[in-house]
Order: structure tokens, then sequence, then C-alpha cells
């Protein structure tokens, strides 16, 4: 059974870069399948996309965000990251890393990390 | 403002059946599967229904999806015989060709009276 567990600190402080990890056991990062996410949900709020990308490195982000992050996948310890620049109070959030299906007519994101609170404050 | 707009809330009583509506356009529903994602107090989403309408194991066929309107922009999540058990927030998601973007609806808060 696959499983995604996500990684961090926890409080981050303005200005600063956040930076999170999810590990993923019970299966290989290494899958030519799926993609790997990364999802946020502000508290109280829906859900938003933040990227996703292949076990290769190819990666994509959603526009919105697209100038402050990226990400990582390294393969040898079957993780992959996120890095969210020049934050703000406006990133606080859960984040939660997740197994992307992605095919030419779908985005399914079918395996979930339990998510990881992310505060930012001085 | 989401992408997708669903209602902030619906409710039903037990045993009753309730639907969630997810309203998009060209650029997403109209051309592009849609995934409910279905998120109990305190946890992460799951999904309860993928490519519209198609069900992963283990969820119940009380569980419904389809896709309507003009130009099929809207989908629609089914629920019948509602439990207290499925009080939770369910978000439609898809792919917006426009945006190059997942996009959520704002999620709806589903209350089993």
């Amino acid at each position: 059974q696959l499983q995604l567990q996500e990684s961090g600190p926890g409080l981050v402080k303005p200005s600063e870069t956040l930076s999170l990890t999810c590990s993923v056991s019970g299966g290989s990062i290494s899958s030519s399948t799926y993609y790997w996410a990364w999802i946020r949900q502000p508290p109280g709020k829906g859900l938003e996309w933040i990227g996703s990308i292949y076990y290769s490195g190819s990666a994509d982000y959603n526009p919105s965000l697209r100038s402050r992050v990226t990400t990582f996948v390294d393969t040898s310890k079957n993780q992959f990251s996120l890095k969210v620049s020049s934050v703000t109070a406006a990133d606080t959030a859960v984040y939660y890393c997740a197994r992307l299906l992605w095919t030419r007519l779908q985005v399914r994101f079918d395996i979930w990390g339990q998510g990881t609170m992310v505060t930012v404050s001085s | 403002q989401s992408v997708l707009t669903q209602p902030p809330s619906v409710s039903a009583a037990p045993g009753q059946k309730v639907t969630i509506s997810c309203s998009g356009s060209s650029s997403n529903i109209a051309n592009n599967y849609v995934s409910w994602y279905q998120q109990l107090p305190g946890t992460a989403p799951k999904v309860v229904i993928y490519e519209n309408n198609k069900r992963p194991s283990g969820i119940p066929d009380r569980f419904s999806g389809s896709k309507s309107g003009p130009g099929l922009t809207s989908a629609t999540l089914g629920i019948t015989g509602v439990q207290t058990g499925d009080e939770a927030d369910y978000y439609c998601g898809t792919w917006d060709t426009s945006l190059s973007a997942v996009v959520f609806g704002g999620g709806t808060q589903l209350t089993v009276l």
C-alpha cells in the first residue's frame, strides 16, 4: 500500500523560504505512470494546486505561484520536495503531497499524505 | 474566487438523496474529466469519483457523478441514502486548458440533518 508522508518546519518567518519533503513508501517514485504533486489548503478555505513533478524532474506549476515555487525529486531517497520563497502570511496553510495520475484528459490525485500545517509568522 | 463554482453548503436528512453541482466552462469541465474529493473533518481529501462517473474501489455505489448543462460545462456529484458518516466537504477538480493549471471548486459542506 503506497503511503506519503510530509515533513518540514511548522513555522516559517515572513520573507524566508518554506521547505517541505514528501517521503514515498510502499512503492517507487520512479513509476512511469504517475506524477507527484503538492496541494495546499489555507485554514477554513479550499484546495489550491501548487505544482507537480515527474520522476525525471520535469515539473509544472500553478501560474499564480510559479515565480516563487520550485519542486525537486530524489529518486535515490524516494522523496520529492517543495520550496516556496518569499513567504507571507497568505502562504499559511496545510500542505499536502499527493500522487497524481495525469493524462491528456484527466488529473486525479489518488493518494494523499496526511498533510502538514505550515504557519508563516515572525 | 475559484474557477469552478460550487454551492457553499447543502443539507439532507439521513436516507435522502443530495446533489452537489460544480459549474465550469469550455476550458475545463467541458473538455476534461472531473474528479470529486471527499474531505472528512480533520483529514486529507479522498477521491470518491474520477473520470466524471467512476468510483474507486471501496467507494459505495451510493456515490455517483455526471456531467450536464449546455456544452457539458457542469458536473454533479450525487449521494443517495445519505448517512451521517457522509458529512464532509466535497471538492470538484479538473484541468483547465486556458490556465494550464489544475483547478478546484471552492468546496461544498454537506450537513446530514
